[in-house]
């Protein structure tokens, strides 16, 4: 099993551009999960799909789409990037509704915006 | 509202001494409690969790934590440090119910030889 894997590991964007981080689970999990990653700020919810079918906003969702293409794939879009959207960004997979409840989460993919 | 607290920012042990690492957490009703830790430039890896049950929870690399519900507190232990323990260590809590996890900003852990 890969667990959850992300692309592109690093990126550099000017600001404007646009981009998709990449997700994906082999683990068949039911919920999907994308974060952002500060110093001193810990992990901050952008935005998160309870099911396939569904998305929900998180802390800090503005600047950010998302779209669950399906069980596997739950891929985040910058459409604008900005200066303030430079973090390291985490992909994380649950099994729901058994009792398991914990995460499992990507490597990251590291955003730069110049 | 949700929230973790985790009031350290760094903490310094020596290796072989026991080690804490403090959390607290606010939230309604039935509280689902987590401990992650972080080893550079990696993802965030569970270590354990307080679901329901015996307060005293035993988890990965000799980790445990106590869940204390009057105290709304839930502090990682471990009797013995070791210096590969040092890494970065979130508490994480999501309400029963729910589907969101909130995090706390993190801990970083010292072990020194």
């Amino acid at each position: 099993n890969a667990g959850v894997t992300q692309t592109p590991k690093f990126q550099v964007l000017k600001t404007g551009q646009s981009m998709t981080l990449q997700c994906a689970q082999d683990m068949n999990h039911n919920s999907m999960y994308w974060y952002r990653q500060d110093p001193g700020m810990g992990l901050r919810l952008i935005y998160y799909s309870a099911s396939e079918g569904t998305t929900d906003k998180g802390e800090v969702p503005n600047g950010y789409n998302v779209s669950r293409l399906n069980k596997r794939e739950f891929s985040l879009r910058l459409e604008s990037a900005a200066p303030s959207q430079t973090s390291v960004y985490f992909c994380a997979s649950s099994e729901v509704p058994t009792l398991t409840y914990e995460q499992y989460f990507g490597p990251g993919t590291r955003l730069t915006v110049t | 509202a949700q929230s973790v607290a985790q009031p350290e920012d760094q903490v310094n042990v020596a290796e072989g001494n026991p080690l804490t690492v403090k959390c607290t957490y606010s939230v309604s009703g039935n509280p689902y409690l987590f401990w992650y830790v972080q080893y550079p430039n990696r993802g965030l890896q569970f270590l354990l969790k307080y679901i329901t049950g015996d307060n005293l929870v035993k988890g990965s690399y000799g980790f445990e934590a106590e869940f204390n519900k009057s105290q709304t507190s839930f502090h990682l232990k471990k009797p013995s440090a070791l210096v590969s323990d040092s890494a970065l260590y979130f508490c994480a809590v999501r309400a029963s119910g729910t589907y969101k996890y909130i995090f706390g900003t993190g801990t970083r852990l010292k072990v020194l030889a």
